[in-house]
């Protein structure tokens, strides 16, 4: 079945404690993308990439970091998280045919206290 | 990317047609119109999309008017797992190919 797998689904952690979200698809897309949802600013750009090892700023990159190694896997850092960074995460990935839909994953509940 | 219009919300009885209507007034020639969704605080799902011509797929049709400033997703039973969320975004071939502009979209509640 062709999927975007994030972990964890829900993560509450402490402010300055370094983590990382993972995102892995099967589809063998040369895009991925990370996006933040807030309430009332709804789905916002953190960083994309184009293929592996190229990757590229979005709306929204302050305080995250981003490495596309393999071509399945696109994790999302947050090296030193702060409570401005609470929020609903979603990966995405698409194909390189402009016209292609982008698959999301099922996204995950970060809270930062 | 053009901007879109949305209602806030609509509401539809179940097993009838859901029309979501969306305005993009300053779309341009070689803009193609998405549909996505999202149930509850879900990933977003890929509906359909289109350029000029109508489109149907096994979820929804989708009615482009002939000027292509506005356009119609057409849900043709809808059903209480069709509650959702669902943004109209233009996207040009121009722009970042990865990105998508979700505005806030229109709150579809499907009711018995």
């Amino acid at each position: 079945e062709a999927q975007v797998t994030q972990n964890p689904r829900y993560l509450i952690t402490v402010t300055g404690k370094k983590l990382t979200v993972t995102c892995s698809q099967n589809m063998n897309h040369e895009y991925m993308s990370w996006y933040r949802q807030d309430p009332g600013l709804g789905l916002r750009q953190i960083y994309y990439s184009m293929n592996v090892e190229v990757t590229d700023k979005g709306d929204v990159p302050e305080g995250y970091k981003v490495s596309r190694k393999e071509k399945r896997n696109f994790p999302l850092i947050l090296e030193s998280p702060s409570p401005n960074q609470t929020s609903l995460y979603f990966c995405a990935s698409s194909s390189r045919s402009f016209t292609g839909p982008a698959f999301f994953g099922q996204g995950t509940r970060l809270t930062v206290v | 990317d053009a901007k879109t219009t949305q209602p806030t919300s609509m509401d539809c009885a179940e097993g009838r047609a859901a029309n979501l209507p969306c305005n993009h007034s300053t779309i341009s020639g070689n803009e193609y119109v998405y549909w996505y969704r999202q149930i509850h605080s879900q990933g977003p799902q890929y509906i359909i999309h289109g350029l000029k011509n109508n489109e149907t797929n096994e979820m929804a049709s989708l009615i482009i008017t002939e000027d292509r400033k506005s356009s119609t997703l057409i849900l043709p039973h809808a059903t209480l797992r069709d509650t959702a969320v669902y943004y109209c975004i233009v996207r040009s071939p121009t722009g970042t190919a990865s990105k998508l502009t979700f505005g806030t979209g229109t709150r579809l509640q499907v009711t018995l």
